[in-house]
């Protein structure tokens, strides 16, 4: 069962920064929050995870709230290459006997 | 560095037929998950292996069955196909002490008639 709600679909300029944000308000204390994302007719990918703090890496950036009932993902100068179904996922850090539900995602367009 | 590699691409197969699914996973991963995806819809947890093992498993029905091999390779068999089985059938691999960084494979698109 999907923790987590994401808007359907979201539109980015090209070279501007694209904020996708996600309601994740039952997260528990032990569980983190994945991204990943699909390009069009490719395998999902991961992007970034972080549990409270905010986590940067060469893809993205990922802000969590301080009660850490939502997040965003920001891409800081989006390209067209980053147009994608993007999702958000909550689960419990490395617990190998758990699964990623991957809900729907936010299909993100980035507009030249 | 090879990444996760699967075969066949497309499929086409007719209700009530089987059909095996083919994984290899990353180089140097001995953890192989499944997932199926619907048009529209974002990926299903079907089954994770390791050490030749199922460790756990979605809520799919028996028809879905796998394997995997001591190299680490992995099938997924689908018997007695429905028309709602037709999706694209993703592996993902990753280490076991490390699952939170998957990386999945390009899929087999199966079409079921």
């Amino acid at each position: 069962d999907a923790k987590t709600t994401q808007p359907t679909s979201m539109d980015c300029a090209e070279g501007r920064a694209a904020n996708l944000p996600c309601n994740h308000s039952t997260i528990s204390g032990n569980e983190y929050v994945y991204w990943y994302r699909q390009i069009h007719s490719q395998g999902p990918q991961y992007i970034i995870h972080g549990l409270k703090n905010n986590e940067t890496n060469e893809m993205a950036s990922l802000i969590i709230t301080e009660d850490r009932k939502s997040s965003t993902l920001i891409l800081p100068h989006a390209t067209l290459r980053d147009t994608a179904v993007y999702y958000c996922i909550v689960r419990p850090y490395r617990d190998t006997g758990n699964q990623f539900y991957f809900g729907t995602g936010t299909s993100l367009t980035v507009i030249p | 560095d090879a990444g996760v590699t699967q075969s066949p691409t497309h499929l086409i197969k007719t209700r009530g037929q089987q059909v095996t699914l083919r994984c290899s996973p990353k180089s140097g991963h001995d953890t192989v998950s499944w997932y199926q995806q619907a048009l529209g819809q974002g990926p299903q947890f079907i089954f994770q292996y390791y050490e030749e093992e199922e460790r756990q498993r979605g809520n799919f029905p028996d028809r879905f069955s796998g394997h995997q091999f001591p190299n680490y390779s992995s099938e997924l068999n689908v018997n007695a196909l429905l028309l709602g089985d037709s999706a694209l059938y993703l592996c993902a691999s990753s280490l076991e002490r490390n699952t939170d960084t998957q990386y999945f494979g390009p899929g087999t698109r199966l079409t079921v008639l």
